[in-house]
């Protein structure tokens, strides 16, 4: 496709449910990054992948959190016993894989957790 | 560890007006330095994406530059317009092992007609 791509655009939950957020990067893009923002603030880095591996999952703030990238290329964020706090947009942004590549970020996906 | 600040956290001018945004970062040990655009309820656009070895990058009426030994990059818009109301961010990658971009707070920039 032609950028990042993210699903579903909203999600609404309730408190203790389970969700799954979808990135699809930009074709050829090895570098798969999720990010978290919280209103009023900057994103901050959840995890990164390269390829099929989580290269670092130095960002995510509990067990609660997982993701996958089985083929190296769409990749699922999921959230387990979802809680209040993890409302936000969470963003995904891919790039070619160097250091010194640009990252190009989807459009978020909004999670409300009532 | 890596902190961003970027001030004014908002900013307000009249249309046609010249403008500078700032960015600060603790450590300067950066592969590059990358300025975004946000509009309200949607992503981030890349604008501009400045190499460490850089001093700075163009891109129409925008120019940031880059002095690492500082810790500072600004963002320079010419000739505002109302089109470039948004939140401007910008972000580091840092040295070390980690390919993720550490995000300041943002400036908050309105052009008024």
């Amino acid at each position: 496709g032609a950028g990042v791509s993210q699903t579903p655009s909203n999600k609404v939950t309730e408190k203790g449910k389970y969700v799954e957020l979808r990135c699809d990067p930009i074709s050829g893009h090895t570098a798969l990054y999720w990010y978290r923002q919280s209103l009023g603030q900057g994103p901050e880095f959840l995890i990164y992948f390269q390829g099929t591996g989580a290269a670092d999952d130095s960002g995510l703030p509990n067990d609660r959190f997982f993701a996958v990238r089985p083929e190296g290329s769409v990749s699922t964020l999921k959230i387990q016993r979802t809680e209040r706090g993890d409302s936000a947009v969470y963003l995904c942004a891919s790039s070619l894989g160097t250091t010194y590549n640009e990252q190009f970020f989807g459009p978020g996906t909004r999670l409300t957790v009532l | 560890k890596q902190e961003v600040t970027q001030i004014p956290a908002a900013l307000s001018v009249p249309e046609g007006e010249n403008l500078v945004l700032n960015c600060s970062f603790t450590d300067s040990a950066i592969y590059n330095l990358q300025w975004f655009r946000q509009d309200p309820g949607k992503g981030l656009t890349s604008l501009l994406l400045i190499q460490s070895s850089q001093r700075e990058q163009t891109s129409g009426r925008l120019n940031a530059s880059l002095d690492k030994s500082s810790g500072r990059s600004t963002l320079y818009i010419a000739a505002s317009q109302p089109g470039d109301s948004a939140t401007y961010l910008c972000a580091v990658r840092s040295r070390g092992g980690s390919e993720k971009l550490v995000f300041g707070k943002g400036t908050k920039l309105t052009v008024n007609p």
